[in-house]
């Protein structure tokens, strides 16, 4: 089945040590997101990925970086992850919504715990 | 004003009973519109796309009021199954914006 694959699932990092969460897709789509959704809360869009074309939203800190090496795989890396960025990170991908009302499809998620 | 509102609730109805939850946003160019479900602890998974004309599918009817900017998910004969959080979502000329959610419980 067509799908969105985020590893590992759960990740514990100590306060301070960079971690990188993985998100691969099998869908072909070639638009990407990551999302940090912390308890209660929406999901809060740290970029996007139309193709290789990178968007940062304007308040994402930048702690938070992302590589995007191929179609299928995108990278959300926290150079040093602090206590307030323990939250669930989900990984989503759609087709060009410029294009046609697409909807995102989301991976299991990642929930990140600082120490 | 935030861009997408709804009641956080909890809404807790029994099993069979109607819901309605309503959503709001702010945006006019704001151009297609979903709800979403998620489930404690999971990923949001899409419920159905909203329609200018209103949708339906089964037991969930979608609509969507233009001029007034909000969006609505009515769920009739309620089921224990549907225990969960749902999202409006809005797609401005910039990616999808999520509402809080609207927690629901459905009780035997």
């Amino acid at each position: 089945d067509a799908m969105v694959i985020q590893n590992p699932r759960y990740q514990v990092t100590q306060f301070g040590k960079p971690v990188t969460l993985s998100c691969s897709q099998t869908l072909n789509h070639n638009v990407m997101y990551w999302y940090q959704q912390k308890s209660s809360q929406a999901p809060k869009l740290l970029f996007h990925y139309y193709d290789k074309d990178f968007n940062n939203e304007a308040d994402t800190p930048d702690n938070f970086q992302s590589r995007r090496p191929n179609t299928s795989f995108c990278f959300l890396d926290i150079r040093s992850p602090g206590l307030g960025d323990a939250a669930m990170y989900l990984c989503a991908t759609s087709r060009d919504p410029r294009r046609g009302a697409y909807e995102q499809y989301f991976g299991p998620g990642t929930r990140l715990t600082v120490t | 004003r935030k861009e997408v509102e709804q009641d956080p609730g909890p809404f807790n109805v029994p099993e069979g009973a109607t819901v309605a939850f309503n959503c709001t946003y702010s945006n006019s160019a704001s151009q297609s519109f979903f709800w979403y479900r998620q489930d404690c602890r999971k990923e949001p998974k899409l419920l159905m796309s909203v329609y200018s004309s209103g949708n339906e599918d089964g037991r969930f009817t979608a609509q969507l009021n233009r001029a007034s900017q909000y969006i609505s998910l009515l769920i009739r004969d309620s089921k224990l199954s549907d225990s969960a959080t749902y999202l409006c979502v809005v797609r401005t000329p910039t990616p999808l914006v999520f509402g809080k959610g609207t927690r629901l419980s459905v009780i035997a």
